[in-house]
């Protein structure tokens, strides 16, 4: 599978700060990219994705940005609250290629109170 | 609701005895897929499917079958399941493909002894 990593497996951050979680990608030919949110002991819910063609979306306190020259791309979560404590995954896809995904294997995001 | 249902969500069996996890969504969407996530390397695609009668290998497909006769239901078959096939599995769908938002069901925890 694709080489989708992520730098730091774990993150605490205090309740009101901002949350930033990175990813590393290896394959210079995705240019689809997608975070997931996983709550213990529920399937991933879609968060926010984006397009080789942008460097940044935003969405509801959330935004994503994409830095092609490094194959880096990060989700900032604005304001963290409690709820947002969760395993977050980004993956990787083409959009002309075979239809399928490759997730990195996470980040353990705790919000502290 | 929209949702994704996967069936059963904890098994526990022994190796050689053939089983199948159900899933069904009712949002009929065309594309739906299987993952297994295991400790250390996040999710990893089994098989997908973008349509009826029309089905893929993912990136970890031995020893696992799938069928799709129907748009809402793609089962998960493993003919002669083995304890290196003990994960947790997801079933998710989306409207056109892997690059969309997927719905996840609730996940199967499955043991092979």
């Amino acid at each position: 599978g694709e080489n989708v990593g992520l730098h730091l497996p774990t993150l605490s951050v205090q309740e009101g700060d901002n949350s930033i979680i990175n990813c590393a990608y290896s394959n210079s030919a995705s240019d689809y990219f997608i975070w997931y949110k996983q709550e213990s002991g529920k399937g991933p819910q879609f968060i926010i994705d984006i397009r080789s063609n942008m460097d940044k979306r935003q969405g509801q306190r959330v935004t994503v940005l994409l830095n092609k020259t490094v194959k880096h791309l990060s989700l900032q979560i604005a304001a963290t609250q409690p709820g947002d404590s969760a395993v977050y995954f980004c993956a990787e896809g083409s959009l002309a290629g075979a239809n399928n995904l490759f997730f990195g294997t996470g980040t353990r995001l705790t919000v502290i109170p | 609701e929209a949702q994704v249902t996967q069936n059963p969500r904890y098994l526990i069996t022994v190796t050689g005895k053939k089983l199948t996890v159900t899933c069904s969504q009712n949002m009929n969407h065309e594309y739906m897929s299987w993952y297994r996530q295991d400790p250390g390397l996040g999710l990893r695609q089994i098989y997908y499917s973008m349509n009826v009668e029309v089905t893929d290998k993912g990136d970890v497909p031995e020893g696992y079958k799938v069928s799709r006769k129907e748009k809402r239901n793609f089962p998960l078959i493993l003919e002669s399941p083995s304890p290196n096939q003990t994960s947790l599995y997801f079933c998710a769908s989306s409207l056109t493909g892997a690059q969309g938002r997927a719905f996840f069901g609730q996940g199967t925890r499955l043991t092979v002894v």
